[in-house]
């Protein structure tokens, strides 16, 4: 199985500001790689698909980036409903999602 | 519109089987390139893969839970099951199923809103 880890697993952010999570496959997935959001309590949401490609109706402010091993989403002005678990989840061989990077109030 | 929806028992006792069913609408698994996966997540912690079936009746599972899960269709109900073996404590989380996005690698675009299912004497 392809190992994914993510970094950091926790970040405090406050609105308006920029993130960045990480996400390293154990090998090469190529752009085979997708990121979901998760709220308490719900089902996650895809978000990015195939590295870079937003998903319809999430917003311009998400963005994926990366190839071979290492990925990065970034919310470049995070707002209150962007406080979440953020999953990567590799989709080159038998699924696989990283360990999560939860986001929370500083 | 897509939606799914997980049942099933919501405690099992160590060593019974689990069956959960997903019941879908808004596509047919027969269709090239569809899919249904169980994805599931143990209490404060993260989603765990375990298995997909695809439209050619095709089967995946993840090592973890090889040799104790079955998934399987019933293509006239619009429904998959899970099955899974000799159910231990460790086993206790919330089991999503969830829509296989058509094309090359498998994402989930369309969830469930998941069942939590408690493994306990």
């Amino acid at each position: 199985d392809i190992q994914m880890t993510q970094s950091p697993s926790s970040l405090s952010a406050s609105v308006g500001d920029r993130v960045t999570i990480t996400c390293r496959a154990s090998q090469s997935i190529t752009t085979y790689l997708n990121w979901y959001q998760q709220k308490p309590g719900k089902a996650p949401k895809l978000l990015i698909s195939s590295a870079s490609n937003l998903e319809t109706g999430a917003p311009s402010r998400f963005s994926g980036s990366g190839s071979g091993t290492d990925f990065t989403l970034t919310i470049s002005s995070l707002q209150p409903e962007d406080f979440a678990t953020y999953y990567c989840q590799q989709s080159h061989s038998s699924p696989t999602f990283g360990p999560g990077t939860k986001v929370d109030f500083k | 519109q897509i939606t799914l929806k997980e049942s099933g028992p919501t405690l099992v006792k160590p060593t019974q089987t689990l069956t959960l069913t997903c019941s879908f609408s808004g596509f047919a698994l027969g269709t090239v390139g569809m899919g249904v996966g169980w994805i599931r997540q143990p209490p404060g912690k993260a989603l765990e893969w375990l298995a997909l079936i695809y439209w050619d009746d095709d089967k995946r599972y993840s090592l973890s839970v090889k040799g104790r899960a079955t998934i399987s269709r019933d293509t006239s109900k619009d429904q998959v099951v899970l099955t899974m073996t000799n159910m231990d404590p460790m086993d206790t989380a919330t089991y999503f199923c969830a829509h296989r996005r058509p094309g090359l690698g498998d994402s989930f675009d369309f969830w469930g809103q998941g069942t939590l299912v408690t493994v306990s004497s």
